[in-house]
Formats: C-alpha cells, sequence, structure tokens
C-alpha cells in the first residue's frame, strides 16, 4: 500500500526560487493537510483541506499557496522561497470517523520533504 | 502562543521499565488527544488516542490518561522496549474527533530506551 507519498523527499533552493512540494494518496481520504516541522516548535499546520475544491489556512500559512483539484492530490506551493521556510514538510491525510470512535481523527503522514533554503 | 506543552525535551528509561510522557494543553475546547510516535527519516505514526469524556484508554503496552480539570495528559509504555526509542508527539483537537485534518501539536519527546 503507498498510502501518502511525498516527492521530492529533499531539496535545495535559493532564496526567491519557486517550487512545490507534491503530495498524493490512494486511500480516497477526504481530508488533506500539510505540516512543518522545526526544532523545539513540533508540527505546524500549514493548509488543509476538506474536500476536492476546498482548501483553508492553518497555523503557519503565510508564503505557501495550496490546491485541491482531485481527492487524491494536494500540492503545496512555495511562491518566493525564504531561509525561514528551511524545514522539513509533512502531508498527511485523514477521514472522516465517528465522534470519539477508534482512529478517528488519526493522520496518515508521509514520509516528509526536508527543504534547504540558502 | 503554545496550546499543547510537551515540557521534557528527553527522557531516558531501562527497558523494561515504565516510560511516562507528559502533556499540557490550554484551550479548553480541545476535545480530542492524540499520540503519535515518529522514527527519524519517517512521517508521523499514529499511536493512541483519548476522547475528552473518558479518563483513560489502553491498547497493549501503552495507556493514556487524562485528566481534564488539570488540562493534562500522560503515555504510560509499560514495559518500555529499545524499539520504542523515537520522538513522541502530543496533539489534539476540537473537532470532535474528526479533525478535519487540523491538530495542534507540541514541541516533542525523545524517549531512549536503553538495554
Amino acid at each position: 500500500n503507498a498510502g501518502v507519498t511525498q516527492t521530492p523527499k529533499f531539496q535545495v533552493l535559493k532564496t526567491g526560487q519557486s517550487m512545490t512540494l507534491q503530495c498524493a494518496q490512494d486511500m480516497n481520504h477526504e481530508y488533506m493537510s500539510w505540516y512543518r516541522q522545526d526544532p523545539g516548535m513540533g508540527l505546524r499546520l500549514i493548509h488543509y483541506s476538506v474536500g476536492a475544491g476546498i482548501t483553508d489556512q492553518g497555523e503557519v500559512p503565510n508564503g505557501y499557496n495550496v490546491s485541491r483539484s482531485t481527492t487524491e492530490d494536494f500540492p503545496l506551493r512555495l511562491l518566493s522561497a525564504a531561509p525561514s521556510q528551511t524545514s522539513v514538510y509533512f502531508c498527511a491525510s485523514s477521514y472522516e470517523g465517528l465522534a470519539g470512535g477508534p482512529a478517528a481523527g488519526e493522520l496518515f503522514f508521509g514520509e516528509g520533504s526536508r527543504l534547504t533554503v540558502l | 502562543d503554545q496550546q499543547v506543552k510537551q515540557n521534557s525535551p528527553s527522557l531516558s528509561v531501562q527497558e523494561g521499565r515504565i516510560s511516562i510522557l507528559n502533556c499540557d494543553y490550554t484551550n479548553s475546547m480541545f476535545d480530542y488527544f492524540l499520540w503519535y510516535k515518529k522514527y527519524p527519516a519517517e512521517g508521523p505514526t499514529f499511536l493512541i488516542s483519548i476522547s475528552s469524556i473518558k479518563d483513560k484508554n489502553e491498547d497493549g503496552r501503552f495507556t493514556v490518561f487524562l485528566n481534564k480539570s488539570a488540562k493534562h495528559l500522560s503515555l504510560h509504555i509499560v514495559p518500555s522496549q529499545p524499539g520504542d526509542s523515537a520522538v513522541y508527539f502530543c496533539a489534539a483537537t476540537d473537532a470532535g474527533g474528526t479533525s478535519y485534518g487540523k491538530l495542534t501539536f507540541g514541541q516533542g519527546t525523545i524517549l531512549t530506551v536503553h538495554p
């Protein structure tokens, strides 16, 4: 089972460059989200989507764009990379579980994309 | 403002003993809590969860306790095994367990279990 697939796994950018981190899931999950992990900060939500065509901002959305044209794909675009965006990025998918039921709210994460901005 | 806090950056325990990882939260609207485990170069994986209507949930060697009045939860691992060595993240949501993909995470605690 592929689960959640992220590409690329590693990327080095120069300040001002743009790029797209790809994320695809094959579990037919309704919800997808992007997080960044920084030392001492845990994981912070960048953007999320509750279905195709519907996206919303998370805690740290500035400098990032997302779109969700299909259930399977949720790309994250860096418009003009800055050194502060050096981080490890995780894409996740989840489904609507019964409230309080087993594994409700569980996120399935990809392996991560390590981005360095010089 | 960190709404979910894990104040211990690291924890070291002996194999076979109990590991206790702690988590505090400030948002009283949180009603569902989860623990994730993360190995290096991998994504986090779900470990165990608890609804705010309960105060304890067990799954094998893992037990999560919730004290709503203190806004505190803890993860107990008994007995600890070297394979449990990883980073553990506490997370919370206010969406009644559905989460919609939105979780608020703590900073993480690095657990090392020595043989």
